[in-house]
């Protein structure tokens, strides 16, 4: 069974700074990896989709990478704002029929101005 | 609209009626997953609908839990029943193809008092 952890539970941070986000996956054989963010009382809003066959993908401020043989994904969020305070989850798809998503349990962001 | 939508946004019932959560996937998107939320349990998948094909139940938590998706678009799903255990909030998600990125509702949520 797929188990999906995420480190550090929760961080606190000030405006300005370069942070990093992990994620580790126990089965490697996933098809991709997903981050999203959460706000209070809201939905999740998809950040970076990642393939199983790419390293890496970047949107804004925001790089994702994967290593799949090491189960293992990192979030990086370059030159932080408070907009950015959320919960940050991370969420894989197996690699077969279905694409439901296995979540970590997020990792809770404060960045304080 | 141009996103996912769920319905009632907030649900509060009484342990042992039934309730029905509905979920508005995005126009064109084949794919539709239902997700809970919970303190304890973090985010887990529920049901997974594909197409006209059967869906996957896999998750769901016990036989009071059912779903449905008529004319391949708008879900439903039903609790029967309700426990305290069952209070949590309910995510639906889309997808435009089996694989795709997932696009989240706001989900609705449920108070079993």
């Amino acid at each position: 069974k797929q188990e999906v952890t995420q480190i550090p539970a929760a961080l606190s941070v000030p405006e300005g700074e370069n942070l990093v986000l992990n994620c580790s996956f126990t089965d490697s054989a996933i098809y991709n990896l997903q981050w999203f963010r959460q706000d209070p009382g809201k939905g999740l809003t998809s950040l970076l989709l990642i393939q199983s066959s790419q390293r890496e993908q970047t949107s804004g401020r925001l790089n994702a990478s994967l290593d799949k043989s090491s189960g293992r994904s990192t979030l990086y969020i370059a030159a932080s704002q408070p907009g950015d305070s959320a919960t940050y989850l991370c969420a894989v798809s197996p690699n077969n029929a279905g694409n439901m998503l296995t979540f970590g349990g997020g990792t809770r962001l404060m960045v304080k101005p | 609209g141009a996103g996912v939508s769920q319905s009632p946004s907030n649900k509060v019932t009484e342990k042992g009626k039934d309730v029905e959560l509905r979920c508005d996937p995005i126009s064109g998107h084949t794919a539709l997953y239902w997700y809970r939320q919970s303190l304890g349990q973090g985010l887990e998948f529920l049901i997974y609908f594909q197409g006209n094909s059967a869906p996957d139940k896999s998750g769901l938590p016990s036989d009071r839990f059912s779903a449905e998706r008529t004319g391949g678009s708008v879900s439903t799903l039903t609790i029967q029943r309700t426990q305290q255990e069952d209070s949590a909030v309910y995510l639906c998600a889309s997808s435009l193809a089996q694989a795709g990125q997932q696009y989240f509702g706001p989900g609705t949520r449920l108070t079993v008092t």
